[in-house]
């Protein structure tokens, strides 16, 4: 079955401006997280949804949010961006708790760079 | 809040040999998965751990579940030169999976 898939793989903006991030879960995960890569902090946790509901966030500033669709896909937007907000953004999809044992199942990812 | 060690930070190694890391966290968990993130891709889970003391087998890579729930280990035999990348151990809460920075592996053949 098709994994997830998440467009732009490659993207750069100007501080200011705002971006918006696609993912397409794998078919019949109702679960989405979103993580933030960066060389420095390694891989940290945005956001999860499930059923369209956020579930869980990590500590990042309001700037960073996202969303998710009736059929599973989500994106995330950041506003303002800023230089540290150049990273790989990873999407994971998943059965979700309670239904699945918490295993994620990554995208390639899409490579922001902010200048 | 959670604090999560893993070590070593990173590894560089000759083909052949044998690698071991290993994580500790302040709290107890359930769970613990250990991942495996190779240039330019999404991680990929390589063992799951469901029980404490668990221990289990994935080809050349071994993982235990530590017996207090607050810890996991990975050992990888034989290295090869495609075991380069970065390794991450996560303990699920359920919600959220905390991956910290990981031990980045570089094997030379």
């Amino acid at each position: 079955k098709a994994g997830v898939t998440q467009t732009p793989r490659y993207l750069i903006k100007t501080r200011g401006q705002q971006v918006t991030l696609s993912c397409s879960p794998i078919s019949g995960h109702r679960s989405v997280s979103w993580y933030q890569q960066t060389p420095g902090q390694g891989l940290q946790f945005l956001f999860e949804y499930f059923s369209e509901t956020q579930r869980n966030k990590g500590n990042f500033p309001g700037r960073f949010s996202g969303r998710q669709f009736s059929n599973s896909r989500s994106e995330m937007n950041v506003s303002t961006l800023e230089l540290g907000d150049s990273a790989l953004y990873l999407c994971a999809s998943s059965l979700g708790w309670p239904s699945g044992t918490g295993e994620l199942f990554f995208g390639e990812g899409s490579r922001l760079t902010v200048l | 809040g959670q604090q999560l060690n893993q070590s070593p930070q990173s590894m560089f190694i000759q083909e052949g040999e044998d690698v071991s890391m290993n994580c500790t966290s302040s709290s107890i968990f359930n769970t613990w998965l250990w991942y495996k993130q190779e240039p330019g891709e999404g991680p990929v889970l390589l063992i799951a751990l469901y029980k404490a003391g668990e221990l289990t087998s994935n080809g050349r890579l071994t993982a235990q579940f530590g017996i207090t729930r607050k810890d996991s280990f990975l050992n990888i035999s034989a290295s090869i030169p495609s075991d380069v990348g970065i390794y991450f151990c996560v303990p699920n809460s359920g919600y959220a999976l905390n991956f910290g920075k990981g031990t980045s592996l570089l094997v030379t053949p």
